[in-house]
């Protein structure tokens, strides 16, 4: 079956400038998450979505960052006026997440390759 | 709070030689332990993991972990790495209280032939 997949892979885009990144779980899949990984750094946790709402978007990293997710499927991280520290791989998962361990394990995308200029 | 330390930035072996990649946890109740592996311009993909039962777990690829919770260690092993193996390794840490993975900052493997 499908894996999880992102679109697009790669996004230049010039300061100021509001982008969305997509992501699209794997079929049956009620767990979403969005990480970001910066250059030499480890993975930072953004939002998690259970369904279409979003139980913990504590690692969101300011205003300018939301995310949506309708229909139980496909997720949209967008990031408004862009700033070029906001330049980094934007990771997705998915997990079947109905409960216990289940939760835990996380599928993810090849990711959407950020660049602000 | 929780946290994952992966004390080992790059690591360089040889090939066919043994491998041992670190990881420390620090969690308030019984974790769960998960090894995964991120090739050069791929998602991240799950080598293993563990919840409860026998601390030494088996993984793909001929991986395996050892949870030592004396040690708060869940350290990755292989006893002959392929150069195929190059990658980043990436320790992460859940559990009951949470519904989120917690992630270290990752271990870069190097494979000299």
């Amino acid at each position: 079956g499908a894996g999880v997949s992102q679109s697009p892979s790669n996004k230049v885009t010039e300061k100021g400038k509001d982008v969305e990144l997509r992501c699209d779980p794997i079929s049956g899949h009620t767990a979403l998450y969005w990480y970001r990984q910066s250059l030499g750094q480890g993975l930072e946790f953004l939002i998690y979505f259970q369904g279409n709402s979003a139980p913990d978007k504590s690692g969101l990293p300011s205003d300018r960052f939301s995310a949506e997710r309708t229909g139980g499927s496909v997720s949209t991280l967008t990031i408004q006026r862009t700033q070029q520290e906001d330049s980094a791989v934007y990771l997705c998962a998915s997990s079947l997440g109905t409960s216990g361990r289940t939760t835990y394990e996380q599928y993810f995308g090849p990711g959407t390759r950020l660049t602000v200029t | 709070a929780q946290s994952v330390t992966q004390p080992d930035i790059h690591i360089t072996v040889s090939e066919g030689a043994s491998l041992e990649l670190r990881c420390n946890y620090s969690y308030g109740a019984t974790p769960y332990l998960f090894w995964y592996v991120q090739s050069p311009g791929q998602g991240l993909q799950l080598l293993l993991k563990y919840f409860s039962g026998d601390t030494l777990v088996q993984g793909i690829k001929g991986f395996e972990a050892e949870f030592k919770r004396s040690q708060s260690s869940f350290n990755l092993r292989k006893p002959s790495v392929h150069w195929s193996d190059a990658a980043e390794y990436f320790c992460a840490v859940g559990g009951e209280n949470t519904d989120k993975l917690i992630f270290g900052t990752g271990t870069r493997l190097q494979v000299f032939p």
